[in-house]
């Protein structure tokens, strides 16, 4: 596709499920980055991933979190035993060299 | 610890006026500096970049400046029009070995007709 696809758009799901979010970045992009962003608030960085080398986790909240990309392309980021506070809207982002190109997001909502 | 902060959360201006944001950061050393708008329930999208060695840039409507010793970029939009209006965010990438793209809280503009 032309851009970053992101599925599902909208999740629900109940509290202590577990969830794969989904994010096809665009072709080509060595870089690929997830942000969390919750109502009203900036982006929060939550992993990066460049080339081959090991990804940035620094900014994964908890262990219920982990993220991978298979064969340097599609990455699923996994939340695990989802809880409230997870709400927020999920988005991925690839780039080649400077500038990041998003997602529409995904919409956790956890109930 | 590393900052990065947008002069404030919302900003209301006279369609025809200047906008003028602000992002600050501190314990940074980037490398260059971006910003992006984002408007409700989309991803935020690619405006402009400016490196560490550039002191303005310009695209159209819009300018930036970049000043590494007051740690500080001013991002403005000229002949500001109500389809200005949408939340603005300043992102960094560090010149270090961190190198994941770290953004701001964002900024909402409203040009107001």
């Amino acid at each position: 596709g032309a851009g970053v696809s992101q599925s599902p758009s909208n999740k629900v799901t109940e509290k202590g499920k577990d969830v794969e979010l989904r994010c096809d970045p665009i072709s080509g992009h060595t870089a690929l980055y997830w942000y969390r962003q919750s109502l009203g608030q900036g982006l929060e960085f939550l992993i990066y991933f460049q080339g081959n080398s090991a990804p940035d986790k620094s900014g994964l909240p908890s262990d219920r979190f982990s993220a991978e990309r298979t064969g340097g392309s599609v990455s699923t980021l996994t939340i695990q035993r989802t809880q409230q506070e997870d709400s927020a809207v999920y988005l991925c982002a690839s780039s080649s060299r400077t500038e990041a190109f998003f997602g529409q997001g995904t919409r956790l909502t956890v109930v | 610890s590393q900052k990065i902060e947008q002069n404030s959360e919302a900003l209301n201006i006279q369609e025809g006026k200047t906008a003028t944001l602000t992002c600050n950061y501190t314990n940074y050393s980037p490398a260059y500096l971006q910003w992006y708008r984002q408007d409700p329930g989309r991803g935020p999208v690619f405006l402009l970049l400016i490196r560490e060695n550039e002191k303005e840039k310009r695209k159209e409507r819009l300018k930036v400046t970049f000043d590494t010793t007051l740690k500080q970029s001013l991002f403005h939009i000229t002949a500001s029009q109500p389809a200005d209006s949408a939340t603005y965010l300043c992102a960094l990438r560090s010149s270090g070995s961190a190198r994941q793209l770290t953004f701001g809280s964002g900024t909402q503009l409203t040009v107001l007709p």
